[in-house]
């Protein structure tokens, strides 16, 4: 079974412009979740998409959106980029989102540079 | 406010030896906590996991070990190999509710492993 999969793996971009990033969930997961990774604030949770319906939000600006797809690929945009946006963007997938065992599965992650 | 913390910034542990790595948690809504080991340019990759329901859950070098009433868990990996040298993450989840596909982390812990 194939992981998954996040796509591009590296970026740059220049503030003010904005970026999106896609993720592909395991086959047969319904559930993905995206995450931001700095330095100084480890691993935050944006928000999380199940059936193409977003169920939990982050303490994150309306700069950070996110779409699901019928076949449950995800992306997530960012607009107005700022300098404090570069980070690791983690995407990770699960058969429905919820605990108990419910394991998150993480992709490899896109890093993004804003200049 | 982190409600997921991982004191230990590194440990550092001879090869065979046992690594006990600790996270405490100040939200007594978790009720499902998981571990995760993370390479560098990689995901984070799950380990184990365990429900408030038990105090303890083994897999293989593996064991997870919960104690609700001090807010704390602990990874204990026995013997230690060097191959288990990466950030280790501590993770929460609260089941149900409206708390979809929402892990929080702790800082990590960096593992070394020395031959």
């Amino acid at each position: 079974k194939a992981g998954v999969t996040q796509t591009p793996r590296y970026l740059i971009k220049t503030r003010g412009q904005q970026v999106t990033l896609s993720c592909s969930p395991i086959s047969g997961h319904r559930s993905v979740s995206w995450y931001q990774q700095t330095p100084g604030q480890g691993l935050q949770f944006l928000f999380e998409y199940f059936s193409e319906t977003q169920r939990n939000k982050g303490n994150f600006p309306g700069r950070f959106s996110g779409r699901q797809f019928s076949n449950s690929r995800s992306e997530m945009n960012v607009s107005t980029l700022e300098l404090g946006d570069s980070a690791l963007y983690l995407c990770a997938s699960s058969l429905l989102g919820g605990a108990p065992n419910n394991e998150q599965f993480f992709g490899p992650g896109t890093r993004l540079t804003v200049l | 406010d982190q409600q997921v913390k991982q004191n230990s910034p590194s440990l550092s542990v001879q090869e065979g030896r046992i690594s006990i790595l600790n996270c405490d948690y100040t939200n007594s809504m978790f009720d499902y906590f998981l571990w995760y080991k993370k390479y560098p340019a990689e995901g984070p990759t799950f380990l184990i996991s365990i429900s408030s329901i038990k105090d303890k859950n083994e897999d293989g070098r593996f064991t997870v070990f919960l104690n609700k009433s001090a807010k704390h868990l602990s990874l204990h990996i026995v013997p230690s190999q060097p191959g288990d040298s990466a950030v280790y993450f501590c993770a929460a989840a609260v089941a149900g509710g409206t708390s979809y596909g929402k892990l929080t982390f702790g800082q990590g812990t960096i593992l070394t492993v020395h031959p």
